[in-house]
């Protein structure tokens, strides 16, 4: 059974603070994604990562920053946390490749709240 | 953009009531399509997907058939349970941005007994 896990799962800060978000996933999968979800906007995707020390830019990355340090790890940096960035986080991982549109396992969320 | 478009923000059904949750979508490519689900407190499950033209995906009676002329990917489920109460998305998969997923904004559904 593939499997994601973040942590933490909760997490309150105030404006100006920094807040790392962490995913490790043990499938030996190659693509990683951090997305936040929004009611009225679904899940939208922030960074993604093809390997370790592979970051790529999502949909909305501003206020994001990404590091992928092994296969199995992948951190979500908020350096400067706003209230904008209030949101429940989720992190996946796929075995995508070529013609391959593998379907991604979605971790168990975090919830974050900026102050 | 690549964007995908869920009409229905809610659906009310009863036990046994069939259900049709719509899905259209708008990419510059040949994208693959997929429903996931979304049960409270986890994250989105993958239920289905389907690569190309006419393809239709199944699982757990549900089913979705691809559709490029109409561009859209439908739900059907022909009886639901009241343990099909969640919340259900339609998404895309870019295969030139990494197979990210661009979601719909979900169909809550909730099934009376």
């Amino acid at each position: 059974e593939a499997a994601v896990t973040q942590s933490p799962r909760n997490k309150v800060t105030v404006t100006g603070g920094n807040v790392t978000l962490s995913c490790r996933q043990t499938n030996s999968h190659n693509y990683m994604y951090w997305y936040r979800q929004d009611t009225g906007h679904g899940l939208r995707l922030i960074h993604y990562s093809y390997g370790a020390g592979n970051l790529q830019i999502g949909d909305v990355p501003d206020g994001y920053k990404a590091t992928r340090t092994t296969q199995e790890d992948f951190f979500l940096l908020l350096e400067l946390a706003s209230p904008s960035q209030t949101s429940l986080y989720f992190c996946a991982s796929s075995d995508a490749g070529g013609d391959n549109y593998a379907e991604q396992f979605f971790g168990p969320g975090t919830r974050l709240t900026v102050l | 953009g690549d964007s995908v478009t869920q009409t229905e923000g809610q659906v009310a059904l009863s036990e046994e009531d069939f259900l049709t949750i719509h899905c259209n979508y708008s990419a510059s490519g040949y994208p693959a399509l997929f429903w996931y689900v979304q049960y409270p407190g986890e994250g989105p499950q993958f239920l289905f997907r389907a690569s190309r033209d006419k393809e239709k995906g199944s699982s757990r009676g549900f089913e979705a058939t691809y559709n490029k002329e109409a561009t859209s990917f439908h739900l059907q489920k022909a009886s639901v349970q009241e343990s099909d109460s969640a919340v259900y998305y339609c998404a895309l998969s870019d295969r030139d941005m990494g197979y990210k997923l661009t979601f719909g904004t979900g169909t809550s559904l909730l099934v009376d007994p």
